[in-house]
């Protein structure tokens, strides 16, 4: 069993519409959790960052945490077409991130 | 402007050859990592530096090899290229662990 569990897609939805990403884990010593986002041919960039549970949001992108469950979740409200990429998850209990698989989102216009 | 770059971008090359992947970062950080992004994979390490003269390995590091003689350069040795290194190789660099600076990856083939 992987320790990051990430559901691939595709995801495809209409612009405007509100985006659930999530992730899964099995160990429950991270603290630390991000969502990377990847445009096509692109290296990776940090979107969000969260420590421990709870919520943050940053504009239309609201990431929350439930450690309780080892759930981590992104949400984009007003989807646009320029949100069209690979989100990968990561979390971090050391000194090393641990990476989803990634998620491809594809809002069309 | 501070920048991470690599190079090649593209690379073909013949099993049991010997490849180096370059990465370049100007930010002065002293965190480099090397990653290998495989579908179904996603990203997993390689090595990763946390000073000159460190070098650590990582997830994945078995026929790899880096080596950190200044805090710009980490550069990656295949050893001896196998098939199922074909992948796309990411460097990143930072000077804490979560906010990690990607570079544009480099497409490696290996025939």
């Amino acid at each position: 069993q992987k320790e990051v569990e990430q559901d691939p897609g595709p995801l495809s939805v209409p612009e405007g519409a509100i985006v659930s990403l999530n992730c899964t884990y099995s160990n429950s010593a991270f603290q630390y959790f991000m969502w990377y986002r990847q445009y096509s041919r692109k290296g990776p960039e940090l979107l969000m960052y969260t420590y421990s549970s709870g919520n943050k949001e940053d504009g239309r992108f609201t990431a929350q945490v439930d450690k309780s469950s080892k759930y981590i979740s992104l949400f984009i409200r007003d989807s646009q077409p320029s949100d069209s990429a690979t989100y990968l998850c990561a979390m971090r209990n050391t000194d090393k991130l641990i990476f989803g698989t990634g998620t491809r989102l594809q809002v069309f216009p | 402007d501070a920048e991470i770059t690599q190079s090649p971008r593209h690379k073909i090359t013949e099993t049991g050859r010997q490849v180096t992947l370059a990465c370049h970062q100007t930010w002065n950080h002293n965190n480099m990592f090397w990653y290998r992004q495989d579908l179904g994979h996603g990203l997993r390490l390689i090595h990763y530096s946390y000073g000159v003269q460190d070098t650590n390995k990582g997830e994945v590091s078995d026929g790899y090899s880096v080596s950190r003689s200044n805090t710009e350069d980490l550069p990656l040795t295949l050893e001896s290229a196998a098939s199922s290194q074909t992948s796309v190789y990411f460097c990143a660099s930072t000077d804490d662990t979560d906010t990690q600076y990607f570079g544009p990856g480099t497409r490696l083939t290996v025939l």
